[in-house]
């Protein structure tokens, strides 16, 4: 199986900070990688998907790079309403890894 | 609009079965490949099974291998997850999710359900 490397695991930063998470896989993935995001009491969100492809209605502060095995999001901008809990996840081959998570506090 | 809404969960003794259904609307369910996703209490995410749109194709993560069963009925646009010889490390809110793109898995999901909760417990 594939394993997903999230870092750091949790965050804190300031609004209008620029935010970085890194997502590491053990075997190349190309670019089948997405990232969610979830807030407490609700469902994931698709953010990205393909590695750089922002999902529709994403605010365009979001933003996905990498192929291979070396992934990051961006926080542009960082926003109150991003409170929440970020993963990463591979969609190269069955099963479909989930990172640990990366837990993004707001200071 | 695309909704799925998740149901069947509930308390069940280890060694115990249980099956979850997931209801689709709003979009044609039948050219989708569809996930269960999981998360125990405190924990990450785990993707746990993903059926291909005929049902032809079915994939699970090693941890329920042999024990549980995806299905689907496109005809009552509903996906299950059969759950046998059920184990304390199951207990999980279980989340059935839509695959990104019709007639092709790999990018993502995008459409997800509330979760029906299920505990595993003597």
């Amino acid at each position: 199986d594939i394993q997903m490397t999230q870092s750091p695991s949790s965050l804190s930063a300031s609004v209008g900070d620029r935010v970085t998470i890194t997502c590491r896989a053990s075997q190349s993935i190309s670019n089948y990688l997405n990232w969610y995001q979830e807030k407490p009491g609700k469902a994931p969100k698709l953010l990205i998907y393909a590695a750089s492809s922002l999902q529709r209605g994403v605010p365009s502060r979001f933003s996905g790079s990498g192929s291979g095995t070396d992934f990051t999001l961006t926080i542009s901008s960082l926003q109150p309403e991003d409170l929440a809990t970020y993963y990463c996840q591979q969609s190269y081959s069955s099963p479909y890894t989930f990172g640990q998570g990366t837990k993004l506090e707001i200071k | 609009e695309a909704q799925l809404v998740e149901s069947g969960g509930g308390l069940v003794q280890p060694g115990g079965s249980l099956r979850v259904s997931c209801a689709a609307s709003g979009f044609t369910f039948r050219s989708y490949w569809m996930s269960w996703v999981r998360q125990a209490p405190g924990k990450g995410l785990e993707w746990v099974a993903n059926i291909k749109q005929d049902g032809s194709e079915k994939y699970y993560v090693d941890s329920v291998k042999g024990r549980f069963t995806i299905s689907r009925d496109n005809a009552k646009k509903s996906l299950y997850l059969q759950m046998n010889s059920l184990r304390a490390e199951d207990t999980a809110v279980y989340y059935c999710a839509r695959d990104l793109l019709p007639d092709t898995p790999n990018y993502g999901m995008d459409v997800w359900g509330q979760g029906t909760t299920v505990t595993v417990s003597s």
